[in-house]
């Protein structure tokens, strides 16, 4: 069985500031993480995937996210907020690359104060 | 490419009536996704195909829900009957051999 845990339900962050938003997975194999954001009313977009290559990937928009399996995490970082940045991030998981369906967090709101 | 199409976008019905969504994948994507989106709940896939065959509905709530993929490029999620508790965002999505997941713009249901 496979899940991710993002850690903070709502991140508050200024505008010009770095980015955190912290997720732990679990999974039976070695798995797919994805990051996917959702700005309101819309659908969901990928920012990333890891899968197996360089701990370190990067997304659109500036962001990254980095896999470190000692601590089973996969934190999405930027290191400078945009006002667009407000939205929804999801952390997902899978356990064949996305090819069998997609577990999702409960999401993490991350808000850009001006 | 129009990426993947959902419709209606927006349903409002009412309890005990039957409702349909509608997805139209990618073209030559393989496999197509069902995902319900609440506030309680997340967002949770339902059911996925692959070649048009179910994989696994193990995420289908109740016998009230059906899906199905006819041909490659059509697929329905059907409610019957409908209940309040189903109001929610549909989200259809489709994939390639790659894995990566493209998602359509949603369905927003209100059961009355």
């Amino acid at each position: 069985a496979q899940s991710v845990t993002q850690l903070d339900s709502h991140v508050s962050v200024s505008e010009g500031t770095p980015v955190l938003l912290r997720c732990n997975y679990s999974s039976s194999y070695s798995p797919s993480l994805f990051w996917y954001v959702q700005h309101p009313n819309k659908g969901l977009q990928l920012l990333l995937k890891y899968t197996s290559a360089a701990t370190l990937v990067k997304g659109i928009n500036g962001f990254e996210a980095e896999f470190k399996k000692s601590e089973t995490s996969f934190h999405l970082t930027k290191p400078s907020a945009h006002m667009s940045d407000a939205a929804e991030y999801f952390c997902v998981v899978s356990d064949r690359g996305g090819a069998d369906g997609l577990t999702f967090g409960k999401g993490t709101h991350l808000i850009i104060q001006p | 490419d129009a990426g993947v199409i959902q419709s209606p976008r927006h349903e409002v019905t009412e309890m005990g009536q039957e409702v349909t969504l509608r997805c139209k994948p990618i073209s030559g994507h393989n496999s197509l996704f069902w995902y319900r989106q609440t506030m309680m709940r997340g967002l949770e896939l339902l059911i996925y195909f692959n070649n048009n065959v179910p994989i696994d509905d193990s995420g289908m709530p109740e016998d009230r829900f059906s899906a199905k993929m006819p041909n490659a490029s059509f697929s329905t999620l059907k409610i019957q009957p409908s209940e309040p508790r189903d109001s929610a965002v549909y989200f259809c999505a489709s994939s390639s051999t790659t894995g990566r997941q493209y998602f359509g713009p949603g369905t927003r249901l209100l059961v009355l």
